[in-house]
């Protein structure tokens, strides 16, 4: 089944802003305005961050936000923080039999 | 507060089948759906299906049909997911997640289970 395509790692320093990106098609991110972000640290269970593209729910911080621009989407971490060290993971409602599929997943490193 | 609490750890034969189970608490069952998602070791998530919690509609990846069901018991809030014909390439720790909706669409997953970890050797 199809993925959606994510950068394998991203970088940055504390107090910078790091940007992943999310790349779909015209069949999932493009067609509906359905993705949400997960942040997940090894050996826990995954954390939402961020959903219909770009609202965030309560209790996760301002720092981070969403957008989607055609069938790509991206999430940004602003003033990156040592607690943001983990892998984020994209998803997109694909209104198909298979109803989501996930991005590829990307580590943030915190330098 | 909402919750979903999945059963312990498993360790099955090649070819055999497991289930795994994910108690939800704290909300109404029957007005959100279950996913299931997977992690294989070094590997991302994986979609595997989802299932309503209303109905039982059920919706699976192409890469597991024919090999996975996934059932609800509502009088007990609890879903769950049996896998058959276990291969090594199974083993992973599979996680539970409710469907979380808006006032219009339901299009995210929120909380998640613990993660239960399905070990598959010989």
């Amino acid at each position: 089944q199809s993925v959606l395509t994510q950068p394998a790692s991203v970088s940055g320093s504390p107090g910078q802003s790091i940007t992943i990106s999310c790349n779909g098609t015209s069949s999932d991110v493009g067609a509906y305005d359905f993705v949400s972000w997960y942040q997940h640290h090894p050996g826990k269970a995954p954390k939402l961050m961020i959903f219909d593209v770009n609202n965030r729910p309560s209790g996760v911080s301002n720092r981070f936000s969403g957008s989607k621009s055609y069938n790509s989407a991206s999430l940004t971490i602003s003033g990156l923080q040592a607690e943001d060290e983990a892998d984020y993971y994209c998803t997109s409602y694909t209104g198909s039999d298979i109803l989501y599929v996930f991005g590829t997943g990307t580590k943030v490193t915190v330098l | 507060q909402v919750h979903l609490v999945q059963s312990g750890a498993e360790v099955k034969k090649p070819g055999a089948s497991v289930k795994v189970s994910c108690k939800a608490s704290g909300y109404s069952f029957t007005t959100h759906g279950i996913a299931w998602v997977r992690q294989a070791p070094g590997q991302g998530l994986e979609w595997m299906g989802w299932i309503s919690g209303y109905n039982s509609n059920r919706k699976y990846g192409k890469k597991f049909q024919g090999r996975v069901t996934m059932t609800t018991d509502t009088p007990t809030s609890t879903a769950y997911l049996e896998l058959r014909s276990l291969r090594s390439d199974d083993t992973a720790v599979y996680y539970c997640a409710r469907e979380d909706c808006s006032r219009t669409s339901c299009s995210w997953f929120d909380p998640w289970g613990q993660g239960t970890l399905v070990i598959v050797s010989s």
